[in-house]
């Protein structure tokens, strides 16, 4: 079983369309956790961050975080197709070196005019 | 500053043939990392390095060897390849301390025949 488990998608969503995007993990040593947004044929780019249980919110975008359940969200309200994009998943453990990541398989995000 | 960046950008191979793939950073970041990204699988690490001099075996490091020689510099070799090293290689570095940002370089497409 992987440490961190990630629906692929694709996840087709008309214009405006409020998305929801998610991850499980199984290791509860995880602490700090990120979305990363990856365009087509680009490398992933930090969209949002953090390390409490509860929610973070920039702009559209809403980050969520279940220490209970080992469970993160994105939710990105009135999607654009600028949003379309691969979104991964990302954790960190604050232990073993190296701020490691484990990341998610990613999630493929399709917004439709 | 031209952030992370990867050379080359496309590669082809024959199966046994050897290449060093090049990643620079320009931030004085000291912790760098090398990924590959394959479908249905998300970023593995392959290795990373928390210093000039330093390197560590991440999730997936047989069949490569890196070095550190230089802050600003991490090269990824493949002495012999093999087509399951067909993959996109990412390279990515941060600062240290727990919660800073993994920049991530462009990426390199490698296919080995």
């Amino acid at each position: 079983q992987k440490e961190v488990e990630q629906d692929p998608g694709p996840l087709s969503v008309p214009e405006g369309a409020i998305v929801s995007l998610n991850c499980t993990y199984s290791n509860s040593a995880f602490q700090y956790f990120m979305w990363y947004r990856q365009y087509s044929r680009k490398g992933p780019e930090l969209l949002m961050y953090t390390y409490s249980s509860g929610n973070k919110e920039d702009g559209r975008f809403t980050a969520q975080v279940d220490k209970s359940s080992k469970y993160i969200s994105l939710f990105i309200r009135d999607s654009q197709p600028s949003d379309s994009a691969t979104y991964l998943c990302a954790m960190n453990r604050l232990t073993g070196g190296g701020n490691k990541l484990t990341f998610g398989t990613g999630t493929q995000l399709k917004v439709e005019l | 500053n031209a952030g992370v960046t990867q050379t080359p950008k496309f590669r082809v191979l024959k199966t046994g043939q050897s290449m060093t793939l090049l990643c620079a950073q320009d931030m004085n970041h000291e912790y760098m990392y090398w990924y590959r990204q394959d479908p249905g699988m998300g970023l593995r690490l392959i290795h990373y390095s928390v210093g000039e001099g330093t390197t560590a075996k991440g999730e997936v490091p047989d069949g490569y060897n890196v070095s550190r020689l230089k802050k600003q510099n991490f090269l990824l070799g493949l002495e012999s390849a093999a087509p399951s090293q067909t993959s996109v290689y990412f390279c990515a570095s941060r600062l240290a301390g727990i919660y800073n940002e993994q920049f991530f370089g462009p990426g390199t497409r490698l296919t080995v025949l």
